[in-house]
């Protein structure tokens, strides 16, 4: 039982790029998340899916976009990154009632220059 | 608008001391309170949580107490350890609903 896996650990990416965070749980879990963490800041929401085929937009949604691809995988897209997105990247899932503990995942460092 | 805040941002205690995280909220609403810790490089982790219907809840070594009247949350770890030593997190469930949102995290440090 691996919980919630990320990849990659590490990514830098010049302005302009794009790239995909992969995201998986094993857990059976419904709900789904996606977070980013900066120097002294709390976690923020990008999006979150409540269930599969169900995505909705957080506290940060903008430059970013979400496909439940199933149950299992969350993936978070950068379509044009930009300097202002480099971040700690987390992913969580949680049990399927609507508030619960989430399970999260070991992050994603991710530089943009 | 409405937020999750801390007092403070850094916190050293003696190993075998009660250490006392403190996080104040402004979103009445919000019913549904959890700590969390992280170590360095890893994700958060699930300590203790508590629902607005209750005013303390105690788990092992750790108490959460809830003080609806100021807005107030605060973490006990007793007979700290090193091993305690992280970043401490209170989040609130935002809207009632799968937003949670958290403070900027408080760092413990646990001097032997």
């Amino acid at each position: 039982n691996a919980g919630v896996t990320q990849t990659p650990k590490f990514q830098v990416l010049k302005t302009g790029q794009s790239m995909t965070l992969q995201c998986a749980q094993d857990m059976n879990h419904n709900s789904m998340y996606w977070y980013r963490q900066d120097p002294g800041m709390g976690l923020r929401l990008i999006y979150y899916s409540a269930s599969e085929g169900t995505t909705d937009k957080g506290e940060v949604p903008n430059g970013y976009n979400v496909s439940r691809l199933n149950k299992r995988e969350f993936s978070l897209r950068l379509e044009s990154a930009a300097p202002s997105q480099t971040s700690v990247y987390f992913c969580a899932s949680s049990e399927p009632s609507y508030i619960d503990t989430q399970y999260f995942g070991p992050g994603t460092r991710l530089t943009v220059l | 608008g409405e937020s999750v805040g801390l007092h403070l941002p850094t916190l050293s205690v003696q190993e075998g001391d009660n250490s006392i995280i403190n996080c104040a909220y402004s979103n009445s609403a919000s019913d549904y309170f959890i700590w969390y810790k992280q170590e360095s490089g890893k994700g958060p982790q699930f300590i203790i949580d508590i629902r607005s219907n209750m005013d303390k809840r105690q788990g092992q070594r750790v108490t959460v107490l809830l003080n609806k009247t100021v807005k107030h949350l605060s973490l006990q770890i007793a007979a700290t350890q090193p091993g305690d030593s992280a970043v401490y997190f209170c989040a609130e469930n935002y809207n009632n609903n799968n937003d949670m949102r958290f403070g900027a995290g408080t760092r413990l440090t646990v001097k032997p």
